[in-house]
């Protein structure tokens, strides 16, 4: 199984502020990596797939880098909607098996 | 566009089994190449994959789940289901359906249209 562990657990920023959440894989996972938004008492919400591709409708704030192991997800003035919590998750091994990071709560300073 | 909608019974006795289905509205299960993909979420806590399936009716488990677990296709309905057997307080949880939409080699599949989720509670 492939471990996806995310880094801070929580992060607190100022509305306006850039935000930035690691991710990082027990083994290359090559780019099959996304990125989820997941607000209280909604469903995820896909932003980023291929590590760096953002999903449609998704504002050009939010910015997906990184392959093999080490992955960042970027947003460069947050929002107030943008307070929530993001997971990543891995879709590189085979058979399948898609695991999740832990997530990382964004909070208002 | 594509909606994804969980429905099943919201409380399981223990050692019973659960059955969630899915209806897919806005266009057909069986168009694109799409899989079909069931995740839970405990309450506070992360997202743990269940299963995926495609519309041939090939499926894929978590192998901590497998020996419980089994995911259907029912093309003429629109639907997709899963049994997830001798269920305990573990299983409570948010159960999602969502499509697994493929990669440009159809060889690795991203989750890009979620279900609300719906609750299940395992309680005598």
């Amino acid at each position: 199984e492939i471990v996806m562990t995310q880094s801070p657990a929580t992060l607190s920023v100022s509305p306006g502020e850039r935000a930035t959440l690691s991710c990082r894989a027990s083994q290359s996972v090559s780019s099959n990596l996304a990125w989820y938004q997941q607000k209280p008492g909604q469903a995820p919400r896909l932003l980023i797939y291929g590590a760096s591709t953002r999903a449609t409708g998704i504002p050009a704030r939010f910015s997906g880098s990184g392959s093999g192991t080490e992955f960042t997800l970027t947003i460069s003035s947050l929002q107030s909607e943008d307070f929530a919590v993001y997971y990543c998750q891995q879709y590189n091994n085979w058979p399948p098996e898609y695991t999740f990071g832990q997530g990382t709560k964004l909070e208002i300073k | 566009q594509v909606q994804l909608q969980e429905s099943g019974p919201g409380l399981v006795k223990p050692s019973q089994t659960l059955s969630l289905t899915c209806t897919v509205s806005g266009g057909s299960i069986s168009s694109g190449s799409y899989y079909w993909s069931w995740i839970r979420q405990p309450a506070g806590k992360g997202l743990e994959w269940i299963g995926r399936i495609y519309t041939s009716g090939s499926t894929n488990y978590n192998p901590s789940l497998k020996s419980r677990v089994t995911i259907s296709v029912d093309t003429s309905k629109n639907q997709f289901s899963l049994k997830l057997s001798s269920v305990t307080a573990a299983d409570t949880a948010v159960y999602y359906c969502a499509r697994l939409h493929p990669t440009r080699n159809y060889y690795y599949y991203y989750m890009d249209v979620w279900g609300k989720g719906t609750t299940v509670t395992v309680s005598s």
